[in-house]
């Protein structure tokens, strides 16, 4: 089975500056997807990247950034210039690719963006 | 686009009643989960659906929880009796298919007293 590992219980980052959330993973797949959900206290879970195993290039989506290492099975998520909205918990996930899926969180970091 | 639609967002029940909680998925997707997540940790999946089918129930506590997909759209998860340690967020979530990202709804938060 697949394990999803966040060692980042919380994080804290000031408004405007940059911040790298951690995810390491376990898997003997060699073709699946990774995510990184964000939840605010509304609950609701938001898609905020996705990443394809297969290809090289780091995803990015506006501020948000991967470091996608996959022999090292890591993959962090970076959020740039950091707004007030930021403030969630972040989960990584993975996700085998077929039907079966599997697909696993990470236990989350919280992130609080201070002003 | 309409997203994934919970029902209902809150309920309080005590300890061996029976409660239900609804999802409906957004139209056209094939993949529906259900994940358990208790405070302060991550979604745990229970069971996910293809189509009406169960694709993975590996982790659903079956001596007390059950779900089911009549005609691939809308879906049900039921608890009979609950425990305390039921007591947890409960999330829907679908997908296009099951190569896909999921998309969540807001959660039906349970409490067992």
């Amino acid at each position: 089975a697949q394990t999803v590992t966040q060692s980042q219980p919380e994080m804290s980052v000031q408004e405007a500056e940059t911040v790298t959330l951690s995810c390491t993973y376990d898997t003997s797949e060699s073709n699946y997807y990774l995510f990184w959900y964000k939840q605010p206290p509304s609950r609701q879970m938001i898609l905020v990247i996705r990443q394809e195993a297969y290809k090289q290039q780091n995803a990015t989506e506006n501020r948000f950034s991967v470091n996608f290492q996959k022999a090292a099975k890591s993959f962090s998520l970076k959020i740039s210039d950091s707004q007030l909205g930021d403030t969630a918990m972040y989960f990584c996930a993975f996700m085998k690719q077929g039907n079966n899926n599997d697909m696993r969180f990470g236990a989350g970091t919280r992130l609080t963006v201070k002003p | 686009e309409a997203g994934v639609a919970q029902s209902p967002r809150y309920k309080i029940i005590e300890k061996r009643q029976s409660v239900a909680f609804w999802c409906n998925p957004i139209s056209g997707h094939a993949t529906l989960y259900w994940y358990q997540q208790i405070l302060g940790q991550g979604p745990k999946l229970l069971i996910q659906f293809q189509n009406n089918g169960v694709v993975d129930d590996s982790q659903l506590p079956k001596d007390r929880f059950s779900a089911e997909r009549l005609k691939g759209v809308d879906s049900t998860l039921k608890i009979q009796p609950a425990k305390l340690e039921d007591s947890a967020v409960y999330l829907c979530a679908s997908s296009l298919n099951s190569n896909t990202e999921a998309f969540f709804g807001q959660g039906t938060r349970l409490t067992v007293v």
